[in-house]
């Protein structure tokens, strides 16, 4: 069974980093491109970028260029979404989903002085 | 920057036939752009129902189905159910880069 699990709600401060995984299980992970997508509170999807974990190339979205950073660890079957400095902006649920319709359960990510 | 454009909102009786429909900003949406359908209900995580314009998971319900009509991606649901009632989001891809349109809250009433 193919699956991809996220890691825990956080809560952060404004300027704090930040690091969530999405562990994808049941399948050759390498074969299969991951994305994220953020969701704000109330709000529609927005696709942030895409990672190939056979080779880590890396795309993103003009939105989320700079602004976050999309890596993978082929050995542990995980990629990550992450940011070096948190605004409250950021808020929001994320979600990572790869090829062949699976979504992850998604990260609360709240960020608040 | 691309924009994808969908309807805000739709309403159906139960047992009825809904199109939604998917713009794109820079033309006529064709297969190339790998139409992707997606139902989201509240608290939940999305769930693909639709890749490559009209091609069906494993999951999808038979009474979904994807086409192009008039330059528009669409989603038709025949045979509305109650728990249709969700919000649904299309995505295109332009090239290396993927784009969600606004959503669709479709009501079944």
């Amino acid at each position: 069974e193919v699956q991809l699990v996220q890691s825990g709600a956080e809560v952060k401060k404004p300027g704090e980093s930040l690091k969530i995984s999405c562990k994808g299980s049941g399948y050759s992970f390498t074969s299969y491109w991951i994305g994220w997508v953020r969701q704000m509170p109330g709000k529609g999807l927005e696709w942030m970028g895409i990672i190939y974990p056979g080779d880590s190339d890396t795309r993103y979205s003009p939105s989320f260029q700079g602004q976050v950073t999309i890596s993978a660890d082929k050995s542990i079957s995980t990629a990550y979404l992450q940011w070096s400095s948190l605004k409250a902006s950021d808020t929001a649920m994320y979600y990572c989903a790869s090829a062949g319709g699976y979504w992850g359960q998604g990260t609360l990510v709240t960020v608040s002085s | 920057q691309t924009v994808v454009t969908q309807e805000p909102s739709l309403t159906v009786s139960p047992g009825g036939t809904v199109t939604l429909t998917c713009a794109s900003s820079t033309g006529a949406v064709t297969s190339g752009y790998y139409p992707n359908w997606f139902q989201q209900k509240p608290g939940q995580a999305p769930r693909a129902l639709i890749y490559s314009t009209s091609n069906k998971h494993s999951w999808t319900p038979a009474r979904f189905s994807g086409s192009l009509l008039g330059g528009k991606a669409a989603l038709t649901l025949s045979g509305v159910q109650p728990e249709d009632e969700a919000e649904y989001y299309c995505l295109l891809y332009y090239g290396g880069a993927r784009v969600f349109g606004g959503g669709t809250k479709l009501t079944v009433l």
